[in-house]
């Protein structure tokens, strides 16, 4: 089974909406952590936002908020009042357990938002 | 930004030679790992290291070896490059406490004729 799943292959906003793009994930480990990164055209990967599997709070980074749901395995990423620098690839990630260890990453949402 | 470089960050050569990238962090992170990413897999772990000699194998570990001597220098290896190793590696690191997120290099496109 795929550890992380984002259904999304491309998505279209408009600027200055908001936007979801979705993830879930599988784990039976109680201690894991949740990740968005942003891949801009030019390559990089850029580290958003974190979860924490036992964080009572979603987290929320400027304009990004983490809709973590647990029961439901989801940690949808939610960007508030879209910009046309956000046009890129975002990518999901979990780690299971506390250590460094094991990363697994979604295959991807290319986002396009049009001005 | 990590200080994260990679070397080379172009590569092509062919079939049936062996091929060595390069990473090199100067944060004293742990942990270290090479990902390969592919149109529609996302990201796949390879390899990763946590520690110096300490290494073990991610989801597509055949056809690549990975060596780790200090602590800032991560090696991938590709013995006997295949068209089918055609791709963009990147190097991530992460620290061991905290919220343990990864860190990447600038990355590395590898083509294989």
């Amino acid at each position: 089974a795929q550890k992380i799943t984002q259904t999304q292959p491309g998505m279209f906003v408009q600027e200055k909406e908001a936007v979801t793009l979705d993830c879930t994930y599988d784990t039976s480990d109680p201690s894991y952590g949740l990740f968005w990164y942003k891949q801009p055209s030019s390559g990089e990967m850029i580290f958003l936002i974190y979860q924490g599997s036992y964080d009572q709070q979603n987290a929320t980074e400027g304009r990004y908020s983490l809709n973590f749901q647990k029961a439901r395995k989801s940690a949808n990423l939610v960007i508030s009042a879209s910009q046309l620098g956000d046009s890129a690839m975002y990518f999901c990630a979990m780690r299971e357990g506390t250590t460094g260890n094991q990363f697994y990453f979604g295959t991807g949402t290319s986002l396009t938002v049009i001005p | 930004d990590a200080g994260i470089t990679q070397s080379p960050r172009h590569k092509v050569t062919e079939t049936g030679t062996p091929v060595t990238l390069r990473c090199h962090q100067t944060e004293n992170h742990r942990y270290m790992y090479w990902y390969r990413q592919d149109p529609g897999h996302g990201l796949r772990l390879i390899h990763y290291s946590y520690g110096v000699k300490d290494t073990d194998k991610g989801e597509v570990s055949d056809g690549y070896s990975v060596s780790r001597s200090k602590t800032e220098d991560f090696l991938l290896t590709l013995e006997s490059a295949t068209s089918s190793q055609t791709s963009v590696y990147f190097c991530a690191i992460s620290d061991s406490t905290g919220v343990n997120e990864q860190f990447f290099g600038p990355g590395t496109r590898l083509t294989v004729l």
